[in-house]
């Protein structure tokens, strides 16, 4: 199983849709999560954290599910700018590298 | 507030040249990171350091060489480039257990 795992997509939705995205994460132990977003030729950009609890920010929650091991992002009332790659990363321990998933491609269209 | 500089932004080499890509932040994390992009392989780690004057490998180290003298520099060295070192390459900083800041990236094409 790969460490970090992702639906590469691409997800094509009209706007306003809501859509969301799930990672998988293979150690257990990890310590912190976050989305990153990444536009065509760009570095990546942190898009928000991920705490146990759950957070929002605007349009976008972000869920920690630690028993499944799973990372979701939700996306409401899309964008034609929410178009990008959203990268799904996990802090396997405090003091290590994140790992990045490959990332999730979406298109918003008009 | 510069963030994180890489430098060059651009750079083609050819076949068993060498060069060296800078990593300046200004933000006095403690660590640092290079990685390597390609297509449909995401982000790789090549090199991290968790201080001042400590390096250590990362997922894909072979054919790199890195150095840390100074805190807000991270130096990504190619002693004999080969085209499979093709590639888009990120620094990145951060502190311990936050998020990180990405340069803008290097895009290196060996022929």
């Amino acid at each position: 199983r790969k460490e970090v795992e992702q639906d590469p997509g691409p997800f094509n939705v009209p706007e306003g849709a809501t859509v969301a995205f799930n990672c998988t994460y293979s150690n257990s132990a990890s310590q912190s999560f976050f989305w990153y977003r990444q536009d065509c030729r760009k570095e990546p950009k942190l898009l928000m954290s991920v705490y146990s609890s759950g957070n929002e920010d605007g349009r976008f929650t972000a869920q920690l599910n630690r028993a499944s091991q799973y990372i979701s992002l939700l996306i409401r009332d899309s964008k034609l700018s929410d178009s990008a790659t959203y990268l799904c990363v996990v802090n396997p321990q405090a003091g290590t590298a994140l790992i990045f998933g490959k990332g999730t491609t979406l298109s918003v269209s008009s | 507030n510069a963030g994180v500089t890489q430098t060059p932004k651009f750079r083609v080499l050819k076949t068993g040249q060498s060069m060296t890509l800078l990593c300046a932040q200004d933000m006095n994390h403690e660590y640092m990171y290079w990685y390597r992009q390609d297509p449909g392989m995401g982000l790789r780690l090549i090199h991290y350091s968790v201080g001042e004057g400590t390096t250590a490998k990362g997922e894909v180290p072979d054919g790199y060489n890195v150095s840390r003298l100074k805190k807000q520099n991270f130096l990504l060295g190619l002693e004999s480039a080969a085209p499979s070192q093709t590639s888009v390459y990120f620094c990145a900083s951060s502190a311990r257990g936050h998020g990180y800041t990405f340069g803008s990236g290097t895009r290196l094409t060996v022929v």
